[in-house]
């Protein structure tokens, strides 16, 4: 079966831009989890959705957003875009967490 | 949220077994134990995951303390491709603070030695 993907793989923007990310879960999967991954910090957990409703948000400003759809698809989005906003951003989807996660192979956004 | 413990690197031999320690004293209950690899430039990828009982599957195996308080992942006969970052996580979903989140740490980083 098709894994998670998520689009762009790479995307280059200027400081003060926004970003819309998307991910494509395993069809079945109902959670979708976001993750910002950067040297100094490592994976950091941002948010995660369950059936287009945001169950839990990391500790992340409220320029970092997303959003769910019907079919499970998921968007993040990030608004005036830093500097320090350039990361690997994940995401990861799951039939229960019992069950694991699967992640995608992220988006590398770097912000100029 | 309950933490673990990882060393920071690990050196193996191609074709030998490798054992990856957690120690994860805090953990409660109901908290699973999860381990995930990150190979590089990649997103990091399911190996395995238990709560009380040990654990085989095709790319590991998962030994836990009878206390859970630490763990071993275990891989059977190291391959160059094995080469990664190892996190030990614990996944609890109770309450909406930990549904649908892992807390990774810094990770153990194995080198394979042909």
């Amino acid at each position: 079966k098709a894994g998670v993907t998520q689009t762009p793989r790479y995307l280059i923007k200027t400081r003060g831009q926004q970003v819309t990310l998307s991910c494509s879960p395993i069809s079945g999967h109902r959670s979708v989890s976001w993750y910002q991954q950067t040297p100094g910090q490592g994976l950091q957990f941002l948010f995660e959705y369950f059936s287009e409703t945001q169950r839990n948000k990391g500790n992340f400003p409220g320029r970092f957003s997303g959003r769910q759809f019907s079919n499970s698809r998921s968007e993040m989005n990030v608004s005036t875009l830093e500097l320090g906003d350039s990361a690997l951003y994940l995401c990861a989807s799951s039939s229960g967490y019992r069950a694991g996660y699967t992640f995608g192979s992220g988006t590398r956004l770097t912000v100029v | 949220d309950a933490k673990t413990t990882q060393p920071n690197s690990m050196e193996s031999n191609e074709e030998e077994p490798v054992h990856l320690p957690c120690n994860h004293s805090t953990i409660s209950g109901t908290d699973y134990i999860h381990w995930y690899r990150q190979l590089p430039s990649q997103g990091p990828e399911y190996v395995i995951h238990g709560l009380t009982s040990n654990v085989n599957n095709r790319m590991a195996s998962l030994a836990i303390a009878e206390d859970r308080k630490s763990s071993t992942l275990i891989l059977h006969r190291a391959t160059l491709r094995d080469a990664a970052v190892y996190y030990c996580i614990l996944s609890n979903e109770g309450g909406s603070s930990n549904t649908g989140k892992l807390i990774f740490g810094q990770g153990t980083t194995l080198q394979v030695k042909p």
